[in-house]
């Protein structure tokens, strides 16, 4: 069955700590992976969609990479406003886009 | 303007009630989307329709019935609630595109509290 695992499930940062969130994926042609942000009561927003092993992407102080397993968030220098739930996603092996497979998220806080 | 809407937000109900979430898009997107965030939080596909055509029926009990009058809108249907479709339900949608880069737009959930 096609998964995606997310780790750590909960991160606590002080603001300025830089870290990593991972995410990785047992599909095996991957056709896309995806990061989400959610804020609590909220529904997920979209950050970025990486392709191809060595992709990066950036948006402020996050950048996510990918690699042929397993795809990072990386958090560079956090303000208290990026504390949220990040999401990863894929599409399974046997199935359109239209069925995206989501990992549990990682809580992450960050502390003034 | 909210791009995704979905009405009730929260609804807490009996056993075996019927109940109705509602959702509106003003993003012209053509495909539509219910998941489900359980406990654990995950996020699971139920349904998808594409230009009012179911595409997608995730082996969810037939007690949900998805309906979608027109591309704008996609309504949820629960019969007979068991304490088990207690979660957050939450409707997005996507363009032809968006579909093929992940690129979602979720509402904001509605949370269903079966007691």
């Amino acid at each position: 069955e096609d998964q995606v695992t997310q780790s750590p499930e909960a991160l606590r940062l002080q603001e300025g700590e830089s870290s990593s969130l991972n995410c990785s994926y047992t599909v095996s042609g991957l056709r896309g992976l995806f990061w989400y942000r959610q804020d609590p009561g909220k529904g997920p927003e979209f950050l970025f969609t990486l392709y191809s092993a060595g992709e990066e992407k950036e948006k402020e102080r996050l950048k996510a990479t990918l690699t042929k397993k397993e795809s990072f968030l990386h958090i560079t220098a956090p303000k208290p406003e990026d504390s949220a739930t990040y999401l990863c996603a894929v599409p399974p092996d046997l199935g359109g886009y239209n069925k995206l497979i989501f990992g549990a998220g990682t809580r992450l806080a960050v502390h003034p | 303007d909210t791009a995704v809407s979905q009405t009730p937000k929260y609804l807490v109900t009996q056993m075996g009630n019927d109940k109705s979430i509602k959702c509106e898009q003003n993003l012209g997107h053509d495909t539509m989307y219910w998941y489900k965030q359980d406990s654990k939080k995950f996020l699971k596909i139920m349904f998808s329709y594409n230009n009012k055509e179911l595409i997608i029926n995730e082996t969810v009990p037939n007690r949900f019935s998805p309906k979608s009058p027109d591309k704008a809108h996609l309504n949820l249907h629960i019969n007979s609630l068991e304490l088990g479709d207690s979660a957050v339900y939450f409707c997005a949608s996507s363009s032809s595109k968006g579909s093929m880069t992940g690129e979602l737009f979720f509402g904001e959930g509605s949370r269903l509290t079966v007691l």
